[in-house]
């Protein structure tokens, strides 16, 4: 199975701040790579399809890039409804995965 | 409005079987592949299993292969998980999300709530 790792598992910042988050794939998935965000007690939310696409209603401040193995996701201005935990999704291969989660928190 | 509820879920002994069901609505389900992910109280998600939009192929991750079989009923717009030789580290919150798109894209758009399945003694 293709592992991917996130970094780091957590962070702390600020309101205003820039931020981003990292995750590495053990092997090329292309830009077969989401982001989702997740907030205690609910459901995961999709952020990012695709590497860098921004799913419907989700807001601008959030921006993905890479390709191949290596993956960022960035907040451009955190807001306080962004502290949450994050997670990227490989769907390169049949059998999908997770990376372990990046804890974003309040400074 | 897109609906996805779960159910099936609650205690189990080790070694026994549980059926999750996912009720689908908002949208044409038969059009979808449709994954079931779970999630230990605290921890990191665990992507389980996923299903072709026709139910003609199901895929899983190691760990329940042989155990654990993912089915569908397009007639009824449902997601089932059927879950045999349950063990402890079973236990989880287990989620139905649906493809974001028809065109088979791996991103999971829609969730529902969860259902939790506890295997203990």
């Amino acid at each position: 199975d293709i592992q991917m790792t996130q970094s780091p598992s957590s962070l702390s910042a600020s309101v205003g701040d820039r931020v981003t988050i990292t995750c590495r794939a053990s092997q090329s998935i292309s830009n077969y790579l989401n982001w989702y965000q997740q907030k205690p007690g609910k459901a995961p939310k999709l952020l990012i399809y695709a590497a860098s696409s921004l799913q419907s209603g989700v807001p601008s401040r959030f921006s993905g890039s890479g390709s191949g193995t290596d993956f960022t996701l960035t907040i451009s201005s955190l807001q306080p409804e962004d502290f949450a935990t994050y997670y990227c999704q490989q769907s390169y291969s049949t059998a999908y995965t997770f990376g372990q989660g990046t804890k974003l928190e309040i400074k | 409005e897109v609906q996805l509820v779960e159910s099936g879920g609650g205690l189990v002994q080790p070694g026994g079987s549980l059926r999750l069901s996912c009720a689908a609505s908002g949208f044409t389900f038969s059009s979808y592949r449709m994954s079931w992910v779970r999630q230990v109280p605290g921890k990191g998600l665990e992507w389980v299993a996923n299903i072709k939009q026709d139910g003609s192929e199901g895929y899983y991750v190691d760990s329940v292969k042989g155990r654990f079989t993912i089915s569908r009923d397009n007639a009824k717009n449902s997601l089932y998980l059927q879950m045999n030789s349950l063990r402890a580290e079973d236990t989880a919150v287990y989620y139905c999300a649906r493809d974001r798109t028809p065109v088979t894209s791996g991103s999971s758009g829609y969730w529902g709530q969860g259902t939790l399945v506890t295997v203990s003694s």
